[in-house]
């Protein structure tokens, strides 16, 4: 079985410019989460999809942060515009469904700004 | 509001010794209890879970924790550490709750492995 893919794997950007993160879910997990880690802390929920639909995105910095899910499979994270302290690495995970508590993570994306 | 204590930022063990690594939660129902570990540049993986039953739970790679409902305690230990064992630990919590049965981590312990 497949994990959770993500990509890139790096990115370095500028200030004030935008980026967006990738997410492929392990196969049949409807469940899929956005983590945003910041070197030295734990990782901390930015928001959860159930399908396509939104669970929980109070952690989310709606104005400059937004993500989509729109066939309930892949997700994409976007930041725009960039501030240095979004500096960190943005982890996707999944999970099958609501009674499963276990999730899975992938390799995660590391995001330079400077 | 459910959250996670890992006292300890850093440790260091040589080879071969015992291994214990403390984790506190606080969580207003029955909490299930997770502990990954987290290599460089790798995602997290996931070494052992509580949800019920059994307080001491066995995981992968020789690792172990006991829940303390008492203590609100899910320490992680390991009763001889090798070096490949070096990595990231995280403590989480969570729950069956309206909150979309969200995951809250610890802000981690490195573990440094001595030869």
């Amino acid at each position: 079985e497949a994990g959770v893919a993500q990509s890139p794997r790096y990115k370095i950007i500028e200030k004030r410019q935008s980026v967006a993160f990738w997410c492929n879910p392990i196969s049949g997990h409807a469940t899929l989460y956005w983590y945003q880690q910041i070197l030295g802390q734990g990782p901390k929920l930015l928001i959860q999809f159930q399908n396509n639909g939104v669970v929980d995105d109070s952690q989310l910095p709606k104005d400059r942060f937004s993500a989509e899910r729109l066939k309930g499979v892949d997700s994409t994270l976007k930041i725009q515009p960039a501030k240095l302290e979004d500096s960190a690495v943005y982890l996707c995970a999944s999970r099958r469904d609501r009674g499963v508590q276990e999730q899975y993570f992938g390799p995660g994306t590391r995001l330079t700004v400077t | 509001a459910q959250s996670v204590t890992q006292p300890d930022i850093h440790i260091t063990v040589s080879e071969g010794a015992s291994l214990e690594l403390r984790c506190n939660y606080s969580y207003g129902a029955t909490p299930y209890l997770f502990w990954y570990v987290q290599s460089p540049g790798q995602g997290l993986q996931l070494l052992l879970k509580y949800f019920s039953g059994d307080t001491l739970v066995q995981g992968i790679k020789g690792f172990e924790a006991e829940f303390k409902r008492s203590q609100s305690s899910f320490n992680l230990r390991k009763p001889s550490v090798h070096w490949s064992d070096a990595a990231e630990y995280f403590c989480a919590v969570g729950g069956l709750t309206g909150g979309g049965n969200k995951l809250t981590f610890g802000t981690g312990t490195q573990l440094k492995v001595e030869l």
